[in-house]
């Protein structure tokens, strides 16, 4: 199947700061989303991303297909952007659902 | 709030029972996933619904079924439940999306502890 790694694993901000999410797959996808879960668990969609650049608010996401990666972008971190972020892919082929390992987020006051 | 309902939000049992679980997807949406969440496997896609038919088979053991009803809304079962089976499990709905993609909406989730 595919594999999807995440990176880093862990990090941790202090209130303000610019960090950079890394999303890398090893075969073509049909869909790409990022999820943040908060600590209460919930996940909330972020972007739909297969390709190409979007933005919202301090949040924006890149995805390079042909390279096999996608970027999401946290700036002017806040204390409410900690947890865990997750990048989802469908495979091109096979209609199967995978999910990174998640990069844990700690935003410090 | 995604749309997406889930019920119950937590659930206690013991090993060997069986209990079920609820998703009611978004409205319009046709589409129901569930994944499970453990501390040791991550997240993982068990199963898809589209319609009433089973569309596509993740990770997901003999022990546990599921099924989508005409009104739409899906029941996963888990049967003769282990301490490893405590997790939580969410469900999503899809909507399409012009151009050809899909994007999933994820529920609150089920907490579910086996003692």
């Amino acid at each position: 199947g595919i594999q999807v790694e995440q990176s880093p694993p862990d990090l941790i901000l202090q209130e303000g700061a610019n960090s950079t999410l890394r999303c890398n797959f090893s075969d073509s996808v049909n869909n790409l989303q990022w999820f943040h879960q908060n600590p209460w668990g919930q996940l909330i969609n972020l972007f739909y991303i297969p390709s190409g650049t979007k933005q919202n608010g301090r949040l924006s996401a890149t995805t390079v297909a042909t390279e096999r990666y996608s970027l999401l972008y946290i700036s002017s971190s806040q204390t409410t952007d900690s947890g865990v972020y997750f990048c989802m892919l469908l495979k091109a082929a096979g209609n199967k659902l995978t999910f990174g390992g998640g990069t844990r987020v700690l935003v410090k006051p | 709030d995604s749309g997406v309902t889930q019920t119950p939000k937590h659930l206690i049992t013991a090993t060997g029972q069986r209990v079920t679980l609820r998703c009611s997807p978004r409205s319009g949406d046709l589409s129901v996933y569930w994944y499970q969440q453990s501390l040791d496997q991550g997240l993982q896609f068990l199963i898809q619904y589209y319609n009433g038919e089973e569309r596509a088979k993740g990770n997901i053991l003999e022990r546990f079924s599921a099924q989508q009803f005409p009104d739409l809304h899906s029941e996963l079962n888990l049967s003769s439940l282990e301490l490893g089976d405590s997790a939580l499990y969410f469900c999503a709905s899809r909507v399409e999306l012009a151009g050809g993609g899909n994007e999933q909406f994820f529920g609150p989730g089920t907490r579910l502890t086996v003692l």
